[in-house]
């Protein structure tokens, strides 16, 4: 049974900070991965989006990597800022079924 | 940028009553799912939907919950009876391929139901 844990749980650094966000998975058997941010009682926005092909994909100040054979992802975020406060989930796709499984996520704030 | 538009944001109901969520997802596409979250809890998978039926449910998805298709364009989920732990966010979401093809899922911004 896949499971998808996410460290830390909460994370608070000071502005402009680079930060690392891992998430890992126990079956490596994965169409993809995705990262997704949460803001408070919100819904869920698309980061970006790894296929089990890939190694890693940017999005401006974010970097998302991807070693399936040892169940592991990476977020990256360079040069924090406050606006980039949220929780922030990762969740995989497992070969031949429909459904996400989700991490509980990392709570970041990132203080001005 | 195409979403998915979820009605209403947030809807309060009286334990036992029925209540539909109404998803419309990306006009293109071709699966529908939908999602809850708990309060401080996972995001958790409930049903997936493709060619006017369920293609996979989670044990969750019980007799209580349905999803329906009733035209081109909405994607409903009825919860009858509802209970106190139906509380949630539920999460309708969309793919244009099976595994999500190259853009994985596009979630819309939830329904709060509230069972009191």
């Amino acid at each position: 049974k896949q499971e998808v844990t996410q460290i830390p749980a909460a994370l608070s650094v000071p502005e402009g900070e680079n930060l690392v966000l891992n998430c890992s998975f126990t079956d490596s058997a994965i169409y993809n991965l995705q990262w997704f941010r949460q803001d408070p009682g919100k819904g869920l926005t698309s980061l970006l989006l790894i296929q089990s092909s890939q190694r890693e994909q940017t999005s401006g100040r974010l970097n998302a990597s991807l070693d399936k054979s040892s169940g592991r992802s990476t977020l990256y975020i360079a040069a924090s800022q406050p606006g980039d406060s949220a929780t922030y989930l990762c969740a995989v796709l497992p070969s031949g079924t429909y459904k996400y499984i989700f991490g509980t996520g990392t709570r970041l704030k990132v203080l001005a | 940028e195409p979403e998915v538009t979820q009605t209403p944001s947030h809807q309060v109901t009286q334990m036992g009553q029925e209540v539909i969520l109404r998803c419309v997802p990306i006009s293109n596409h071709l699966y529908f799912y939908w999602y809850r979250q708990i309060l401080g809890q996972k995001v958790e998978f409930l049903v997936s939907f493709y060619n006017n039926e369920i293609s996979e449910k989670s044990e969750i998805f019980d007799d209580q919950f349905s999803v329906e298709r009733p035209d081109g364009s909405n994607f409903t989920l009825k919860i009858r009876s509802t209970k106190l732990e139906d509380s949630a966010m539920y999460f309708c979401a969309s793919s244009g391929n099976e595994g999500g093809g190259n853009y994985g899922y596009t979630f819309g911004s939830g329904t709060r139901l509230t069972v009191v």
